[in-house]
């Protein structure tokens, strides 16, 4: 089993739907970060969580939300999708050490199609 | 603002060259870099991770450097093969801020049989 697993890996979905992508770690790591990847703008931080009672927003939070439901799960919804939320998602964990010092694990991606 | 810059974009070349690929950022205050490969419409996997202490970390054909005063890295592959056709991206953590994982646009790398 892969140590960083997004679900789903593919979702199509129409303007004004609520969508929830989830993602769940069996690194043991503290932190938690959701990342969009869109073509000529590389990835961009979404959220972030550093423990389950810590939640931050990152560059482009606006139209989104997430939960941290336990240690090892991390969700990201859209509250109401829009065509321009139309990307490749990443989840990715590191462990609490300053700077990540084991660097960063980063899931399979969801690709998700706002129609 | 922590911003990472990767030269060139794409980059083509035939099978069997050794090649370097760049990346730059602007703040050299920074805990550690990593480079990453990705496939198209794939999840990242991560290559190599080199500490601000570190010059140089290596696997396999791969050695990627670090001048942090200066505010640069290099991945260097060796004997390159078709199947290292991907792209490739560099992040850093700055010390500064949250030690977020900055990332840069990426280069299209392209091995030509």
């Amino acid at each position: 089993d892969a140590d960083v697993t997004q679900t789903p890996r593919n979702r199509i979905t129409k303007t004004g739907k609520r969508i929830m992508l989830e993602c769940s770690q069996t690194k043991g790591h503290d932190r938690m970060y959701w990342y969009r990847q869109d073509p000529g703008l590389g990835l961009r931080l979404i959220y972030y969580s550093f423990d389950v009672k810590d939640i931050n927003k990152g560059e482009i939070s606006d139209g989104y939300s997430v939960s941290r439901q336990a240690q090892a799960k991390f969700s990201l919804s859209l509250e109401s999708a829009i065509p321009n939320q139309t990307a490749l998602y990443f989840c990715a964990t590191s462990d609490r050490s300053p700077g990540a010092l084991n660097g960063y694990t980063f899931g399979s991606g969801t690709r998700l199609t706002v129609v | 603002k922590q911003e990472v810059t990767q030269i060139p974009a794409a980059l083509s070349v035939p099978e069997g060259e050794n090649l370097v690929l760049n990346c730059s950022f602007t703040d050299s205050a920074i805990y550690n870099l990593q480079w990453f490969r990705q496939d198209p419409g794939k999840g990242l996997t991560s290559l190599l991770l080199i500490q601000s202490s570190q010059r140089e970390q290596t696997s396999g054909r791969l050695n990627a450097s670090l001048d942090k005063s200066s505010g640069r890295s290099t991945l260097y592959i060796a004997a390159s093969q078709p199947g290292d056709s991907a792209t490739y991206l560099c992040a850093v953590v700055s010390i500064q801020g949250a030690q977020k994982l900055v990332f840069g646009q990426g280069t299209r790398l392209t091995i030509n049989p």
